[in-house]
């Protein structure tokens, strides 16, 4: 299986901080990475796939890069509606698997 | 646009079957090169992908849950659903459906999960 290694874990930042959220793939993945929002009690929600592309009705603050086997998730100016747990996911191979989420929490 | 929603028992026994079905609302299940995926997330902890079936049937199951895990669909009811035998405590969880999009890329096709049910939580308790 393709291990997904999100870091950090948890943070806690302001409205108006710039966030990086990073995933490592344990292997070469390209860019089949995708990034979800999950809220407390809520279907997580699809923010960003193949690693940079914005799904549709996603604020543009949400961006994604890949440097090799690295993914980052970047928010430019956390919002109160952010606070949340992300998720990385990979879709190379078979079983999918995510990372273990990080959460973003009120400073 | 395309919804999807869980049913199924809350409470399943040790050693029981548990049984979800998925129904899909503003879509058929059978157009476009989509699959279809079961999702599971215990209280507090991550994501983790069950397995899918694609419209002719043929599925991919994760290989730690292969042994105790079937996922069918039935067009005729814009449904799937997803069996899960032998359950202990640790199937305890909330289930998710979702659907399973993707564009060609490279001579392969890039997959994302969009979009989900709001999720059922199944508990394994006597």
């Amino acid at each position: 299986d393709i291990q997904m290694t999100q870091s950090p874990s948890s943070l806690s930042a302001s409205v108006g901080d710039r966030v990086t959220i990073t995933c490592r793939a344990s292997q070469s993945i390209s860019s089949y990475l995708n990034w979800y929002q999950q809220k407390p009690g809520k279907a997580p929600k699809l923010l960003i796939y193949a690693a940079s592309s914005l799904q549709g009705g996603v604020p543009s603050r949400f961006s994604g890069s890949e440097s090799g086997t690295d993914f980052t998730l970047t928010i430019s100016s956390l919002q109160p509606e952010d606070f949340a747990t992300y998720y990385c996911q990979q879709s190379y191979s078979i079983p999918r698997t995510f990372g273990q989420g990080t959460k973003v929490e009120i400073k | 646009q395309v919804q999807l929603q869980e049913s199924g028992p809350g409470l399943v026994k040790p050693s029981q079957t548990l049984s979800l079905t998925c129904t899909v609302s503003g879509g058929s299940i059978s157009s476009g090169s989509y699959y279809w995926i079961w999702i599971r997330q215990p209280a507090g902890k991550g994501l983790e992908w069950i397995g899918r079936i694609y419209t002719t049937g043929s599925t991919n199951y994760n290989p730690s849950l292969k042994s105790r895990v079937t996922i069918s669909v039935d067009t005729s009811k814009n449904q799937f659903s997803l069996k899960l035998s032998s359950v202990t405590a640790a199937d305890t969880a909330v289930y998710y459906c979702a659907r399973s999009v993707g564009d060609y890329y490279d001579s392969s096709v890039r997959r994302w999960f969009d979009p989900w049910g709001q999720g059922t939580l199944v508990t394994v308790s006597s």
